[in-house]
């Protein structure tokens, strides 16, 4: 089974420009969740869907940020104009269920590492 | 005050010995623990969970919680150089994986 997929792994682009991360959850998985980490930092929540809805954004930093889940399935995030603070990598996880118990439990994916020069 | 704090180590430790990992939290109505493995480059990978007070045991691994001290430790026995990582601490308000708030995690070296 494939496991939680981002894309790109790394992006290098300049201040102001756009990027647009893509997260492919474990098939099924109706909770997706996006995190980052910046330099030196602990990683923070973004936000929560459930299915295709936005059922937590308050850890959004900014409203040059913007997630979408369309149809519930992958997931994209988009920053827009980057700015250098927005280095770090940003991880997206999924589960089944938000809830944990024995058998469900949260997937993390290795992340995409963005730097804004 | 950082919401969840851990020790950045490195902590060091010889094969065979007990890694001891800490972790405190400062939001006393916190609900969930979490403690994560990740190696260099990886993603976070969750190895043990904990909601009541006392100690949870699962192979080499024993987690433990006092919630009056808003403590919570993780105990590796039998250390082998494959557990050197970093292990990172999360916490929720929440009985599951809602908003988890990491630590900035402590990085584990087991020598051979």
């Amino acid at each position: 089974e494939a496991g939680v997929t981002q894309f790109p792994s790394h992006s290098v682009i300049e201040k102001g420009q756009t990027v647009t991360l893509r997260c492919d959850p474990i098939s099924g998985h109706d909770n997706l969740y996006w995190y980052r980490r910046v330099m030196g930092k602990e990683i923070k929540f973004l936000l929560h869907f459930v299915k295709e809805s936005k059922q937590d954004e308050s850890g959004m930093p900014n409203n040059r940020f913007l997630a979408e889940r369309t149809g519930g399935t992958y997931s994209t995030l988009k920053v827009q104009p980057a700015e250098l603070e927005d280095s770090g990598v940003y991880f997206c996880a999924s589960s089944q269920d938000d809830r944990y118990y024995s058998g469900n439990t949260i997937y993390f994916g290795e992340g995409s590492w963005l730097t804004v020069v | 005050q950082k919401e969840v704090e851990q020790n950045s180590g490195p902590l060091s430790v010889p094969e065979g010995a007990i890694a001891s990992l800490n972790c405190t939290y400062s939001d006393r109505v916190s609900q969930s623990f979490f403690w994560y493995r990740q190696y260099s480059g990886k993603s976070p990978e969750l190895i043990m969970s904990i909601y009541s007070n006392g100690d949870k045991e699962d192979g080499r691994f024993t987690a433990q919680l006092n919630k009056a001290s808003q403590y919570v430790s993780l105990l590796i026995r039998d250390s082998q150089p494959s557990d050197s990582a970093t292990y990172l601490c999360a916490v929720t308000l929440n009985t599951g994986f809602q908003k988890l708030v990491f630590g900035t995690g402590t990085r584990l070296l087991v020598s051979p």
